[in-house]
């Protein structure tokens, strides 16, 4: 399988700072997913991002794949960013197996 | 625009019984994935369905567990015989096609308590 790795495990921000997430994966991949897992257990689709560099508000995210690495970029951070950040990847010998990381814990204070 | 659909969204099971999780894809998307979300064990992939066929099991237990997905109706993830083990976060996701390359669009889960 693909071996994804997180950090940095846990991020405490107070509201307004800036941050980023990283993403190391194992081998070359076909799809890359970040998800919010916010209080309620739910998880939200944030970016599809095989590669490249894509931005949602105070949201981006960079994937490069010949270095097999990701980044989440939270800008002006809210206590509703709050949750678990996780990323996720497959390759075409999987299927659509995604395989997980474990997630990088995320806490923002007022 | 409705999304990935499940439910329910907890269940409550005593040891012995069986549990029903549904799923119903999102509008246009016949391929569903099955992930369970144990508390120290991060989210794991269980089965991948395509309409009325199983793709990859590789992630299901071997014994109690089992997946369909029918012509009609939405996909079901059956666990016979509850264990405490088997307290978990289930989710369900959907695609578009069969590549690795199409993004995956998660439910909102359904939460497992067996007591």
């Amino acid at each position: 399988g693909i071996q994804v790795e997180q950090s940095p495990p846990d991020l405490i921000l107070q509201e307004g700072a800036n941050s980023t997430l990283r993403c190391n994966f194992s081998d070359s991949v076909n799809n890359l997913q970040w998800f919010h897992q916010n209080p309620w257990g739910q998880l939200i689709n944030l970016f599809y991002i095989p590669s490249g560099t894509k931005q949602n508000g105070r949201l981006s995210a960079t994937t490069v794949a010949t270095e097999r690495y990701s980044l989440l970029y939270i800008s002006s951070s809210q206590t509703t960013d709050s949750g678990v950040y996780f990323c996720a990847a497959c390759r075409g010998s999987t299927l659509g197996r995604l395989y997980f990381g474990r997630g990088t814990q995320l806490t923002v204070w007022p | 625009n409705a999304g990935v659909m499940q439910n329910p969204r907890h269940l409550v099971r005593r040891r012995g019984q069986e549990a029903r999780l549904r799923c119903s894809p999102m509008k246009g998307h016949s391929h569903v994935y099955w992930y369970r979300q144990l508390p120290e064990e991060g989210l794991k992939f269980m089965v991948y369905l395509q309409k009325e066929n199983i793709i990859d099991e590789s992630g299901m237990p071997k014994e109690r567990f089992s997946a369909e997905f029918p012509k009609e109706g939405p996909s079901i993830l059956r666990i016979q015989q509850v264990v405490r083990g088997d307290s978990a976060a289930y989710f369900c996701a959907s695609s578009i096609g069969l590549e690795a390359f199409n993004e995956q669009f998660f439910g909102p889960g359904t939460r497992l308590t067996v007591l």
